[in-house]
Parts: structure tokens; sequence; C-alpha cells
């Protein structure tokens, strides 16, 4: 039961584009999502979240869109860089619960 | 300040051997999760200990699996008569607010 769904395996992106990552979930119960970004032999990091009480939520070129009505949201990278090159996670939790569900990850590439 | 530790970095194994896996949070962090990622896959949930509470045992994949965490810091993932299905990566993380983790290295287990 993959409660949290990124679809998308592998994501390439031409530098100085937008890269959108997406993520899909089932579980309404979800009122608090985050994304990871992991690079090779490391631990993933935390990198933007964003309530369920929100849509929008903006930190610099990190963009997290949430529409719950489609149980969806998205990142947006701009303009994207060599350095962002990593497996992007998308993880959701219901507050109080602790937890986190995490999706399977998506594999970005910037190309120069 | 220092980050999330995890010990070994590597480990090899023979299939039925027991082996111990250590994390050592930031300190002052109350929460501590394990997680596992196995090939191709997400990061799935293991365990999580949060201050003097019971953990959270309800990702625990079967009986062969057990951690404890010491005076409410160091942490060890014991995984008992290991099978090769076991092999993955074995993420700790740590947090003081509530889901914003910090993941460890992780240990790469490889069970022949």
């Amino acid at each position: 039961d993959q409660q949290v769904k990124q679809n998308s395996p592998s994501l390439s992106v031409q530098e100085g584009r937008i890269s959108i990552l997406n993520c899909d979930y089932t579980n309404s119960m979800f009122d608090y999502f985050l994304w990871y970004k992991k690079y090779p032999a490391e631990g993933p990091t935390f990198l933007i979240s964003i309530s369920s009480i929100k849509d929008k939520n903006e930190d610099g070129r990190f963009t997290v869109f949430l529409n719950k009505s489609a149980k969806h949201l998205s990142l947006h990278i701009v303009p994207s860089q060599p350095g962002d090159s990593a497996v992007y996670f998308c993880a959701a939790a219901i507050q109080g619960a602790q937890k986190l569900v995490f999706g399977q990850g998506t594999r970005l590439t910037i190309n120069p | 300040g220092a980050g999330v530790s995890q010990s070994p970095s590597n480990k090899v194994t023979e299939k039925g051997k027991d082996v111990e896996l250590r994390c050592d949070p930031i300190s002052g962090h109350t929460a501590l999760y394990w997680y596992r990622q196995s090939l191709g896959q997400g990061l799935e949930f293991l365990i999580y200990f949060q201050g003097n509470s019971a953990p959270d045992k309800s990702g625990l994949p079967s009986d062969r699996f057990s951690a404890e965490r010491t005076g409410g810091s160091v942490s060890t993932l014991t995984i008992q008569r290991t099978q090769q299905e076991d092999s993955a990566v074995y993420l700790c993380a740590s947090s003081l607010v509530v889901f914003e983790q910090y993941f460890g290295p992780g240990t790469r287990l490889t069970v022949t």
C-alpha cells in the first residue's frame, strides 16, 4: 500500500530552467508534507515543507505547491543549478502521529 | 555542531548471522527514527523513539528486528538471523522540531 507516490523515477533538466518534481498521496488524513534531498552516500536532508492549511510555500529557489483536492504536491526549483542534481523524496505526515511516509524518490539530473 | 552519526558505514555479513547497527543522534534531539532503503525503493519506516515513551515499533518487518535507545541518546538496531532480503541501507534520523528530521549517512548492509 504505497500511500505516497512519486511516479517519475528520474528527471533531466537543463541548467537555468525550471525543475518540477511531482508527488501524489492517497491518505486524506495527511496534513503536513515535506521534501528531502539526498546525495549519494549521504543521508537525506530536509529541504522545504508545507502544512495543509497553505497551498504554497517558498524558500529561495524552492517552492512547494499543494493541491489538496487532487492530493498532489509539487516542488519547483528555479533556476535549476548543477548542485541540485540529487534524489528528491516527498514525505507526508499526520500531525501528532510523528511518523513520515516517504515516496520512492525522483532522481533529478541538471545538465549544463 | 555534530550531525547524526552511524556506524559502521558498511557491513557485510553471512546469512544467518546477527548484526548490530549504531546511531548517535544530535545532542538534545528527543526523537529518533530508524528507516531502511532497499534498492530502488523509498525510505521505509522501522521504529520511532520519543523521549521516555514506549517506542513505536509498527514498522519493524519481523520479530528478527529489534531496537533500543539507551539513556535517551544512542540507539542500536539489531537484526537477528539475517536474510538476504535484509540487504539495504539503514538510516537513522533525529529531530527536535516535529517532522524536520536530520538523517545520518546510513549503514549499507549486505547479506551474502
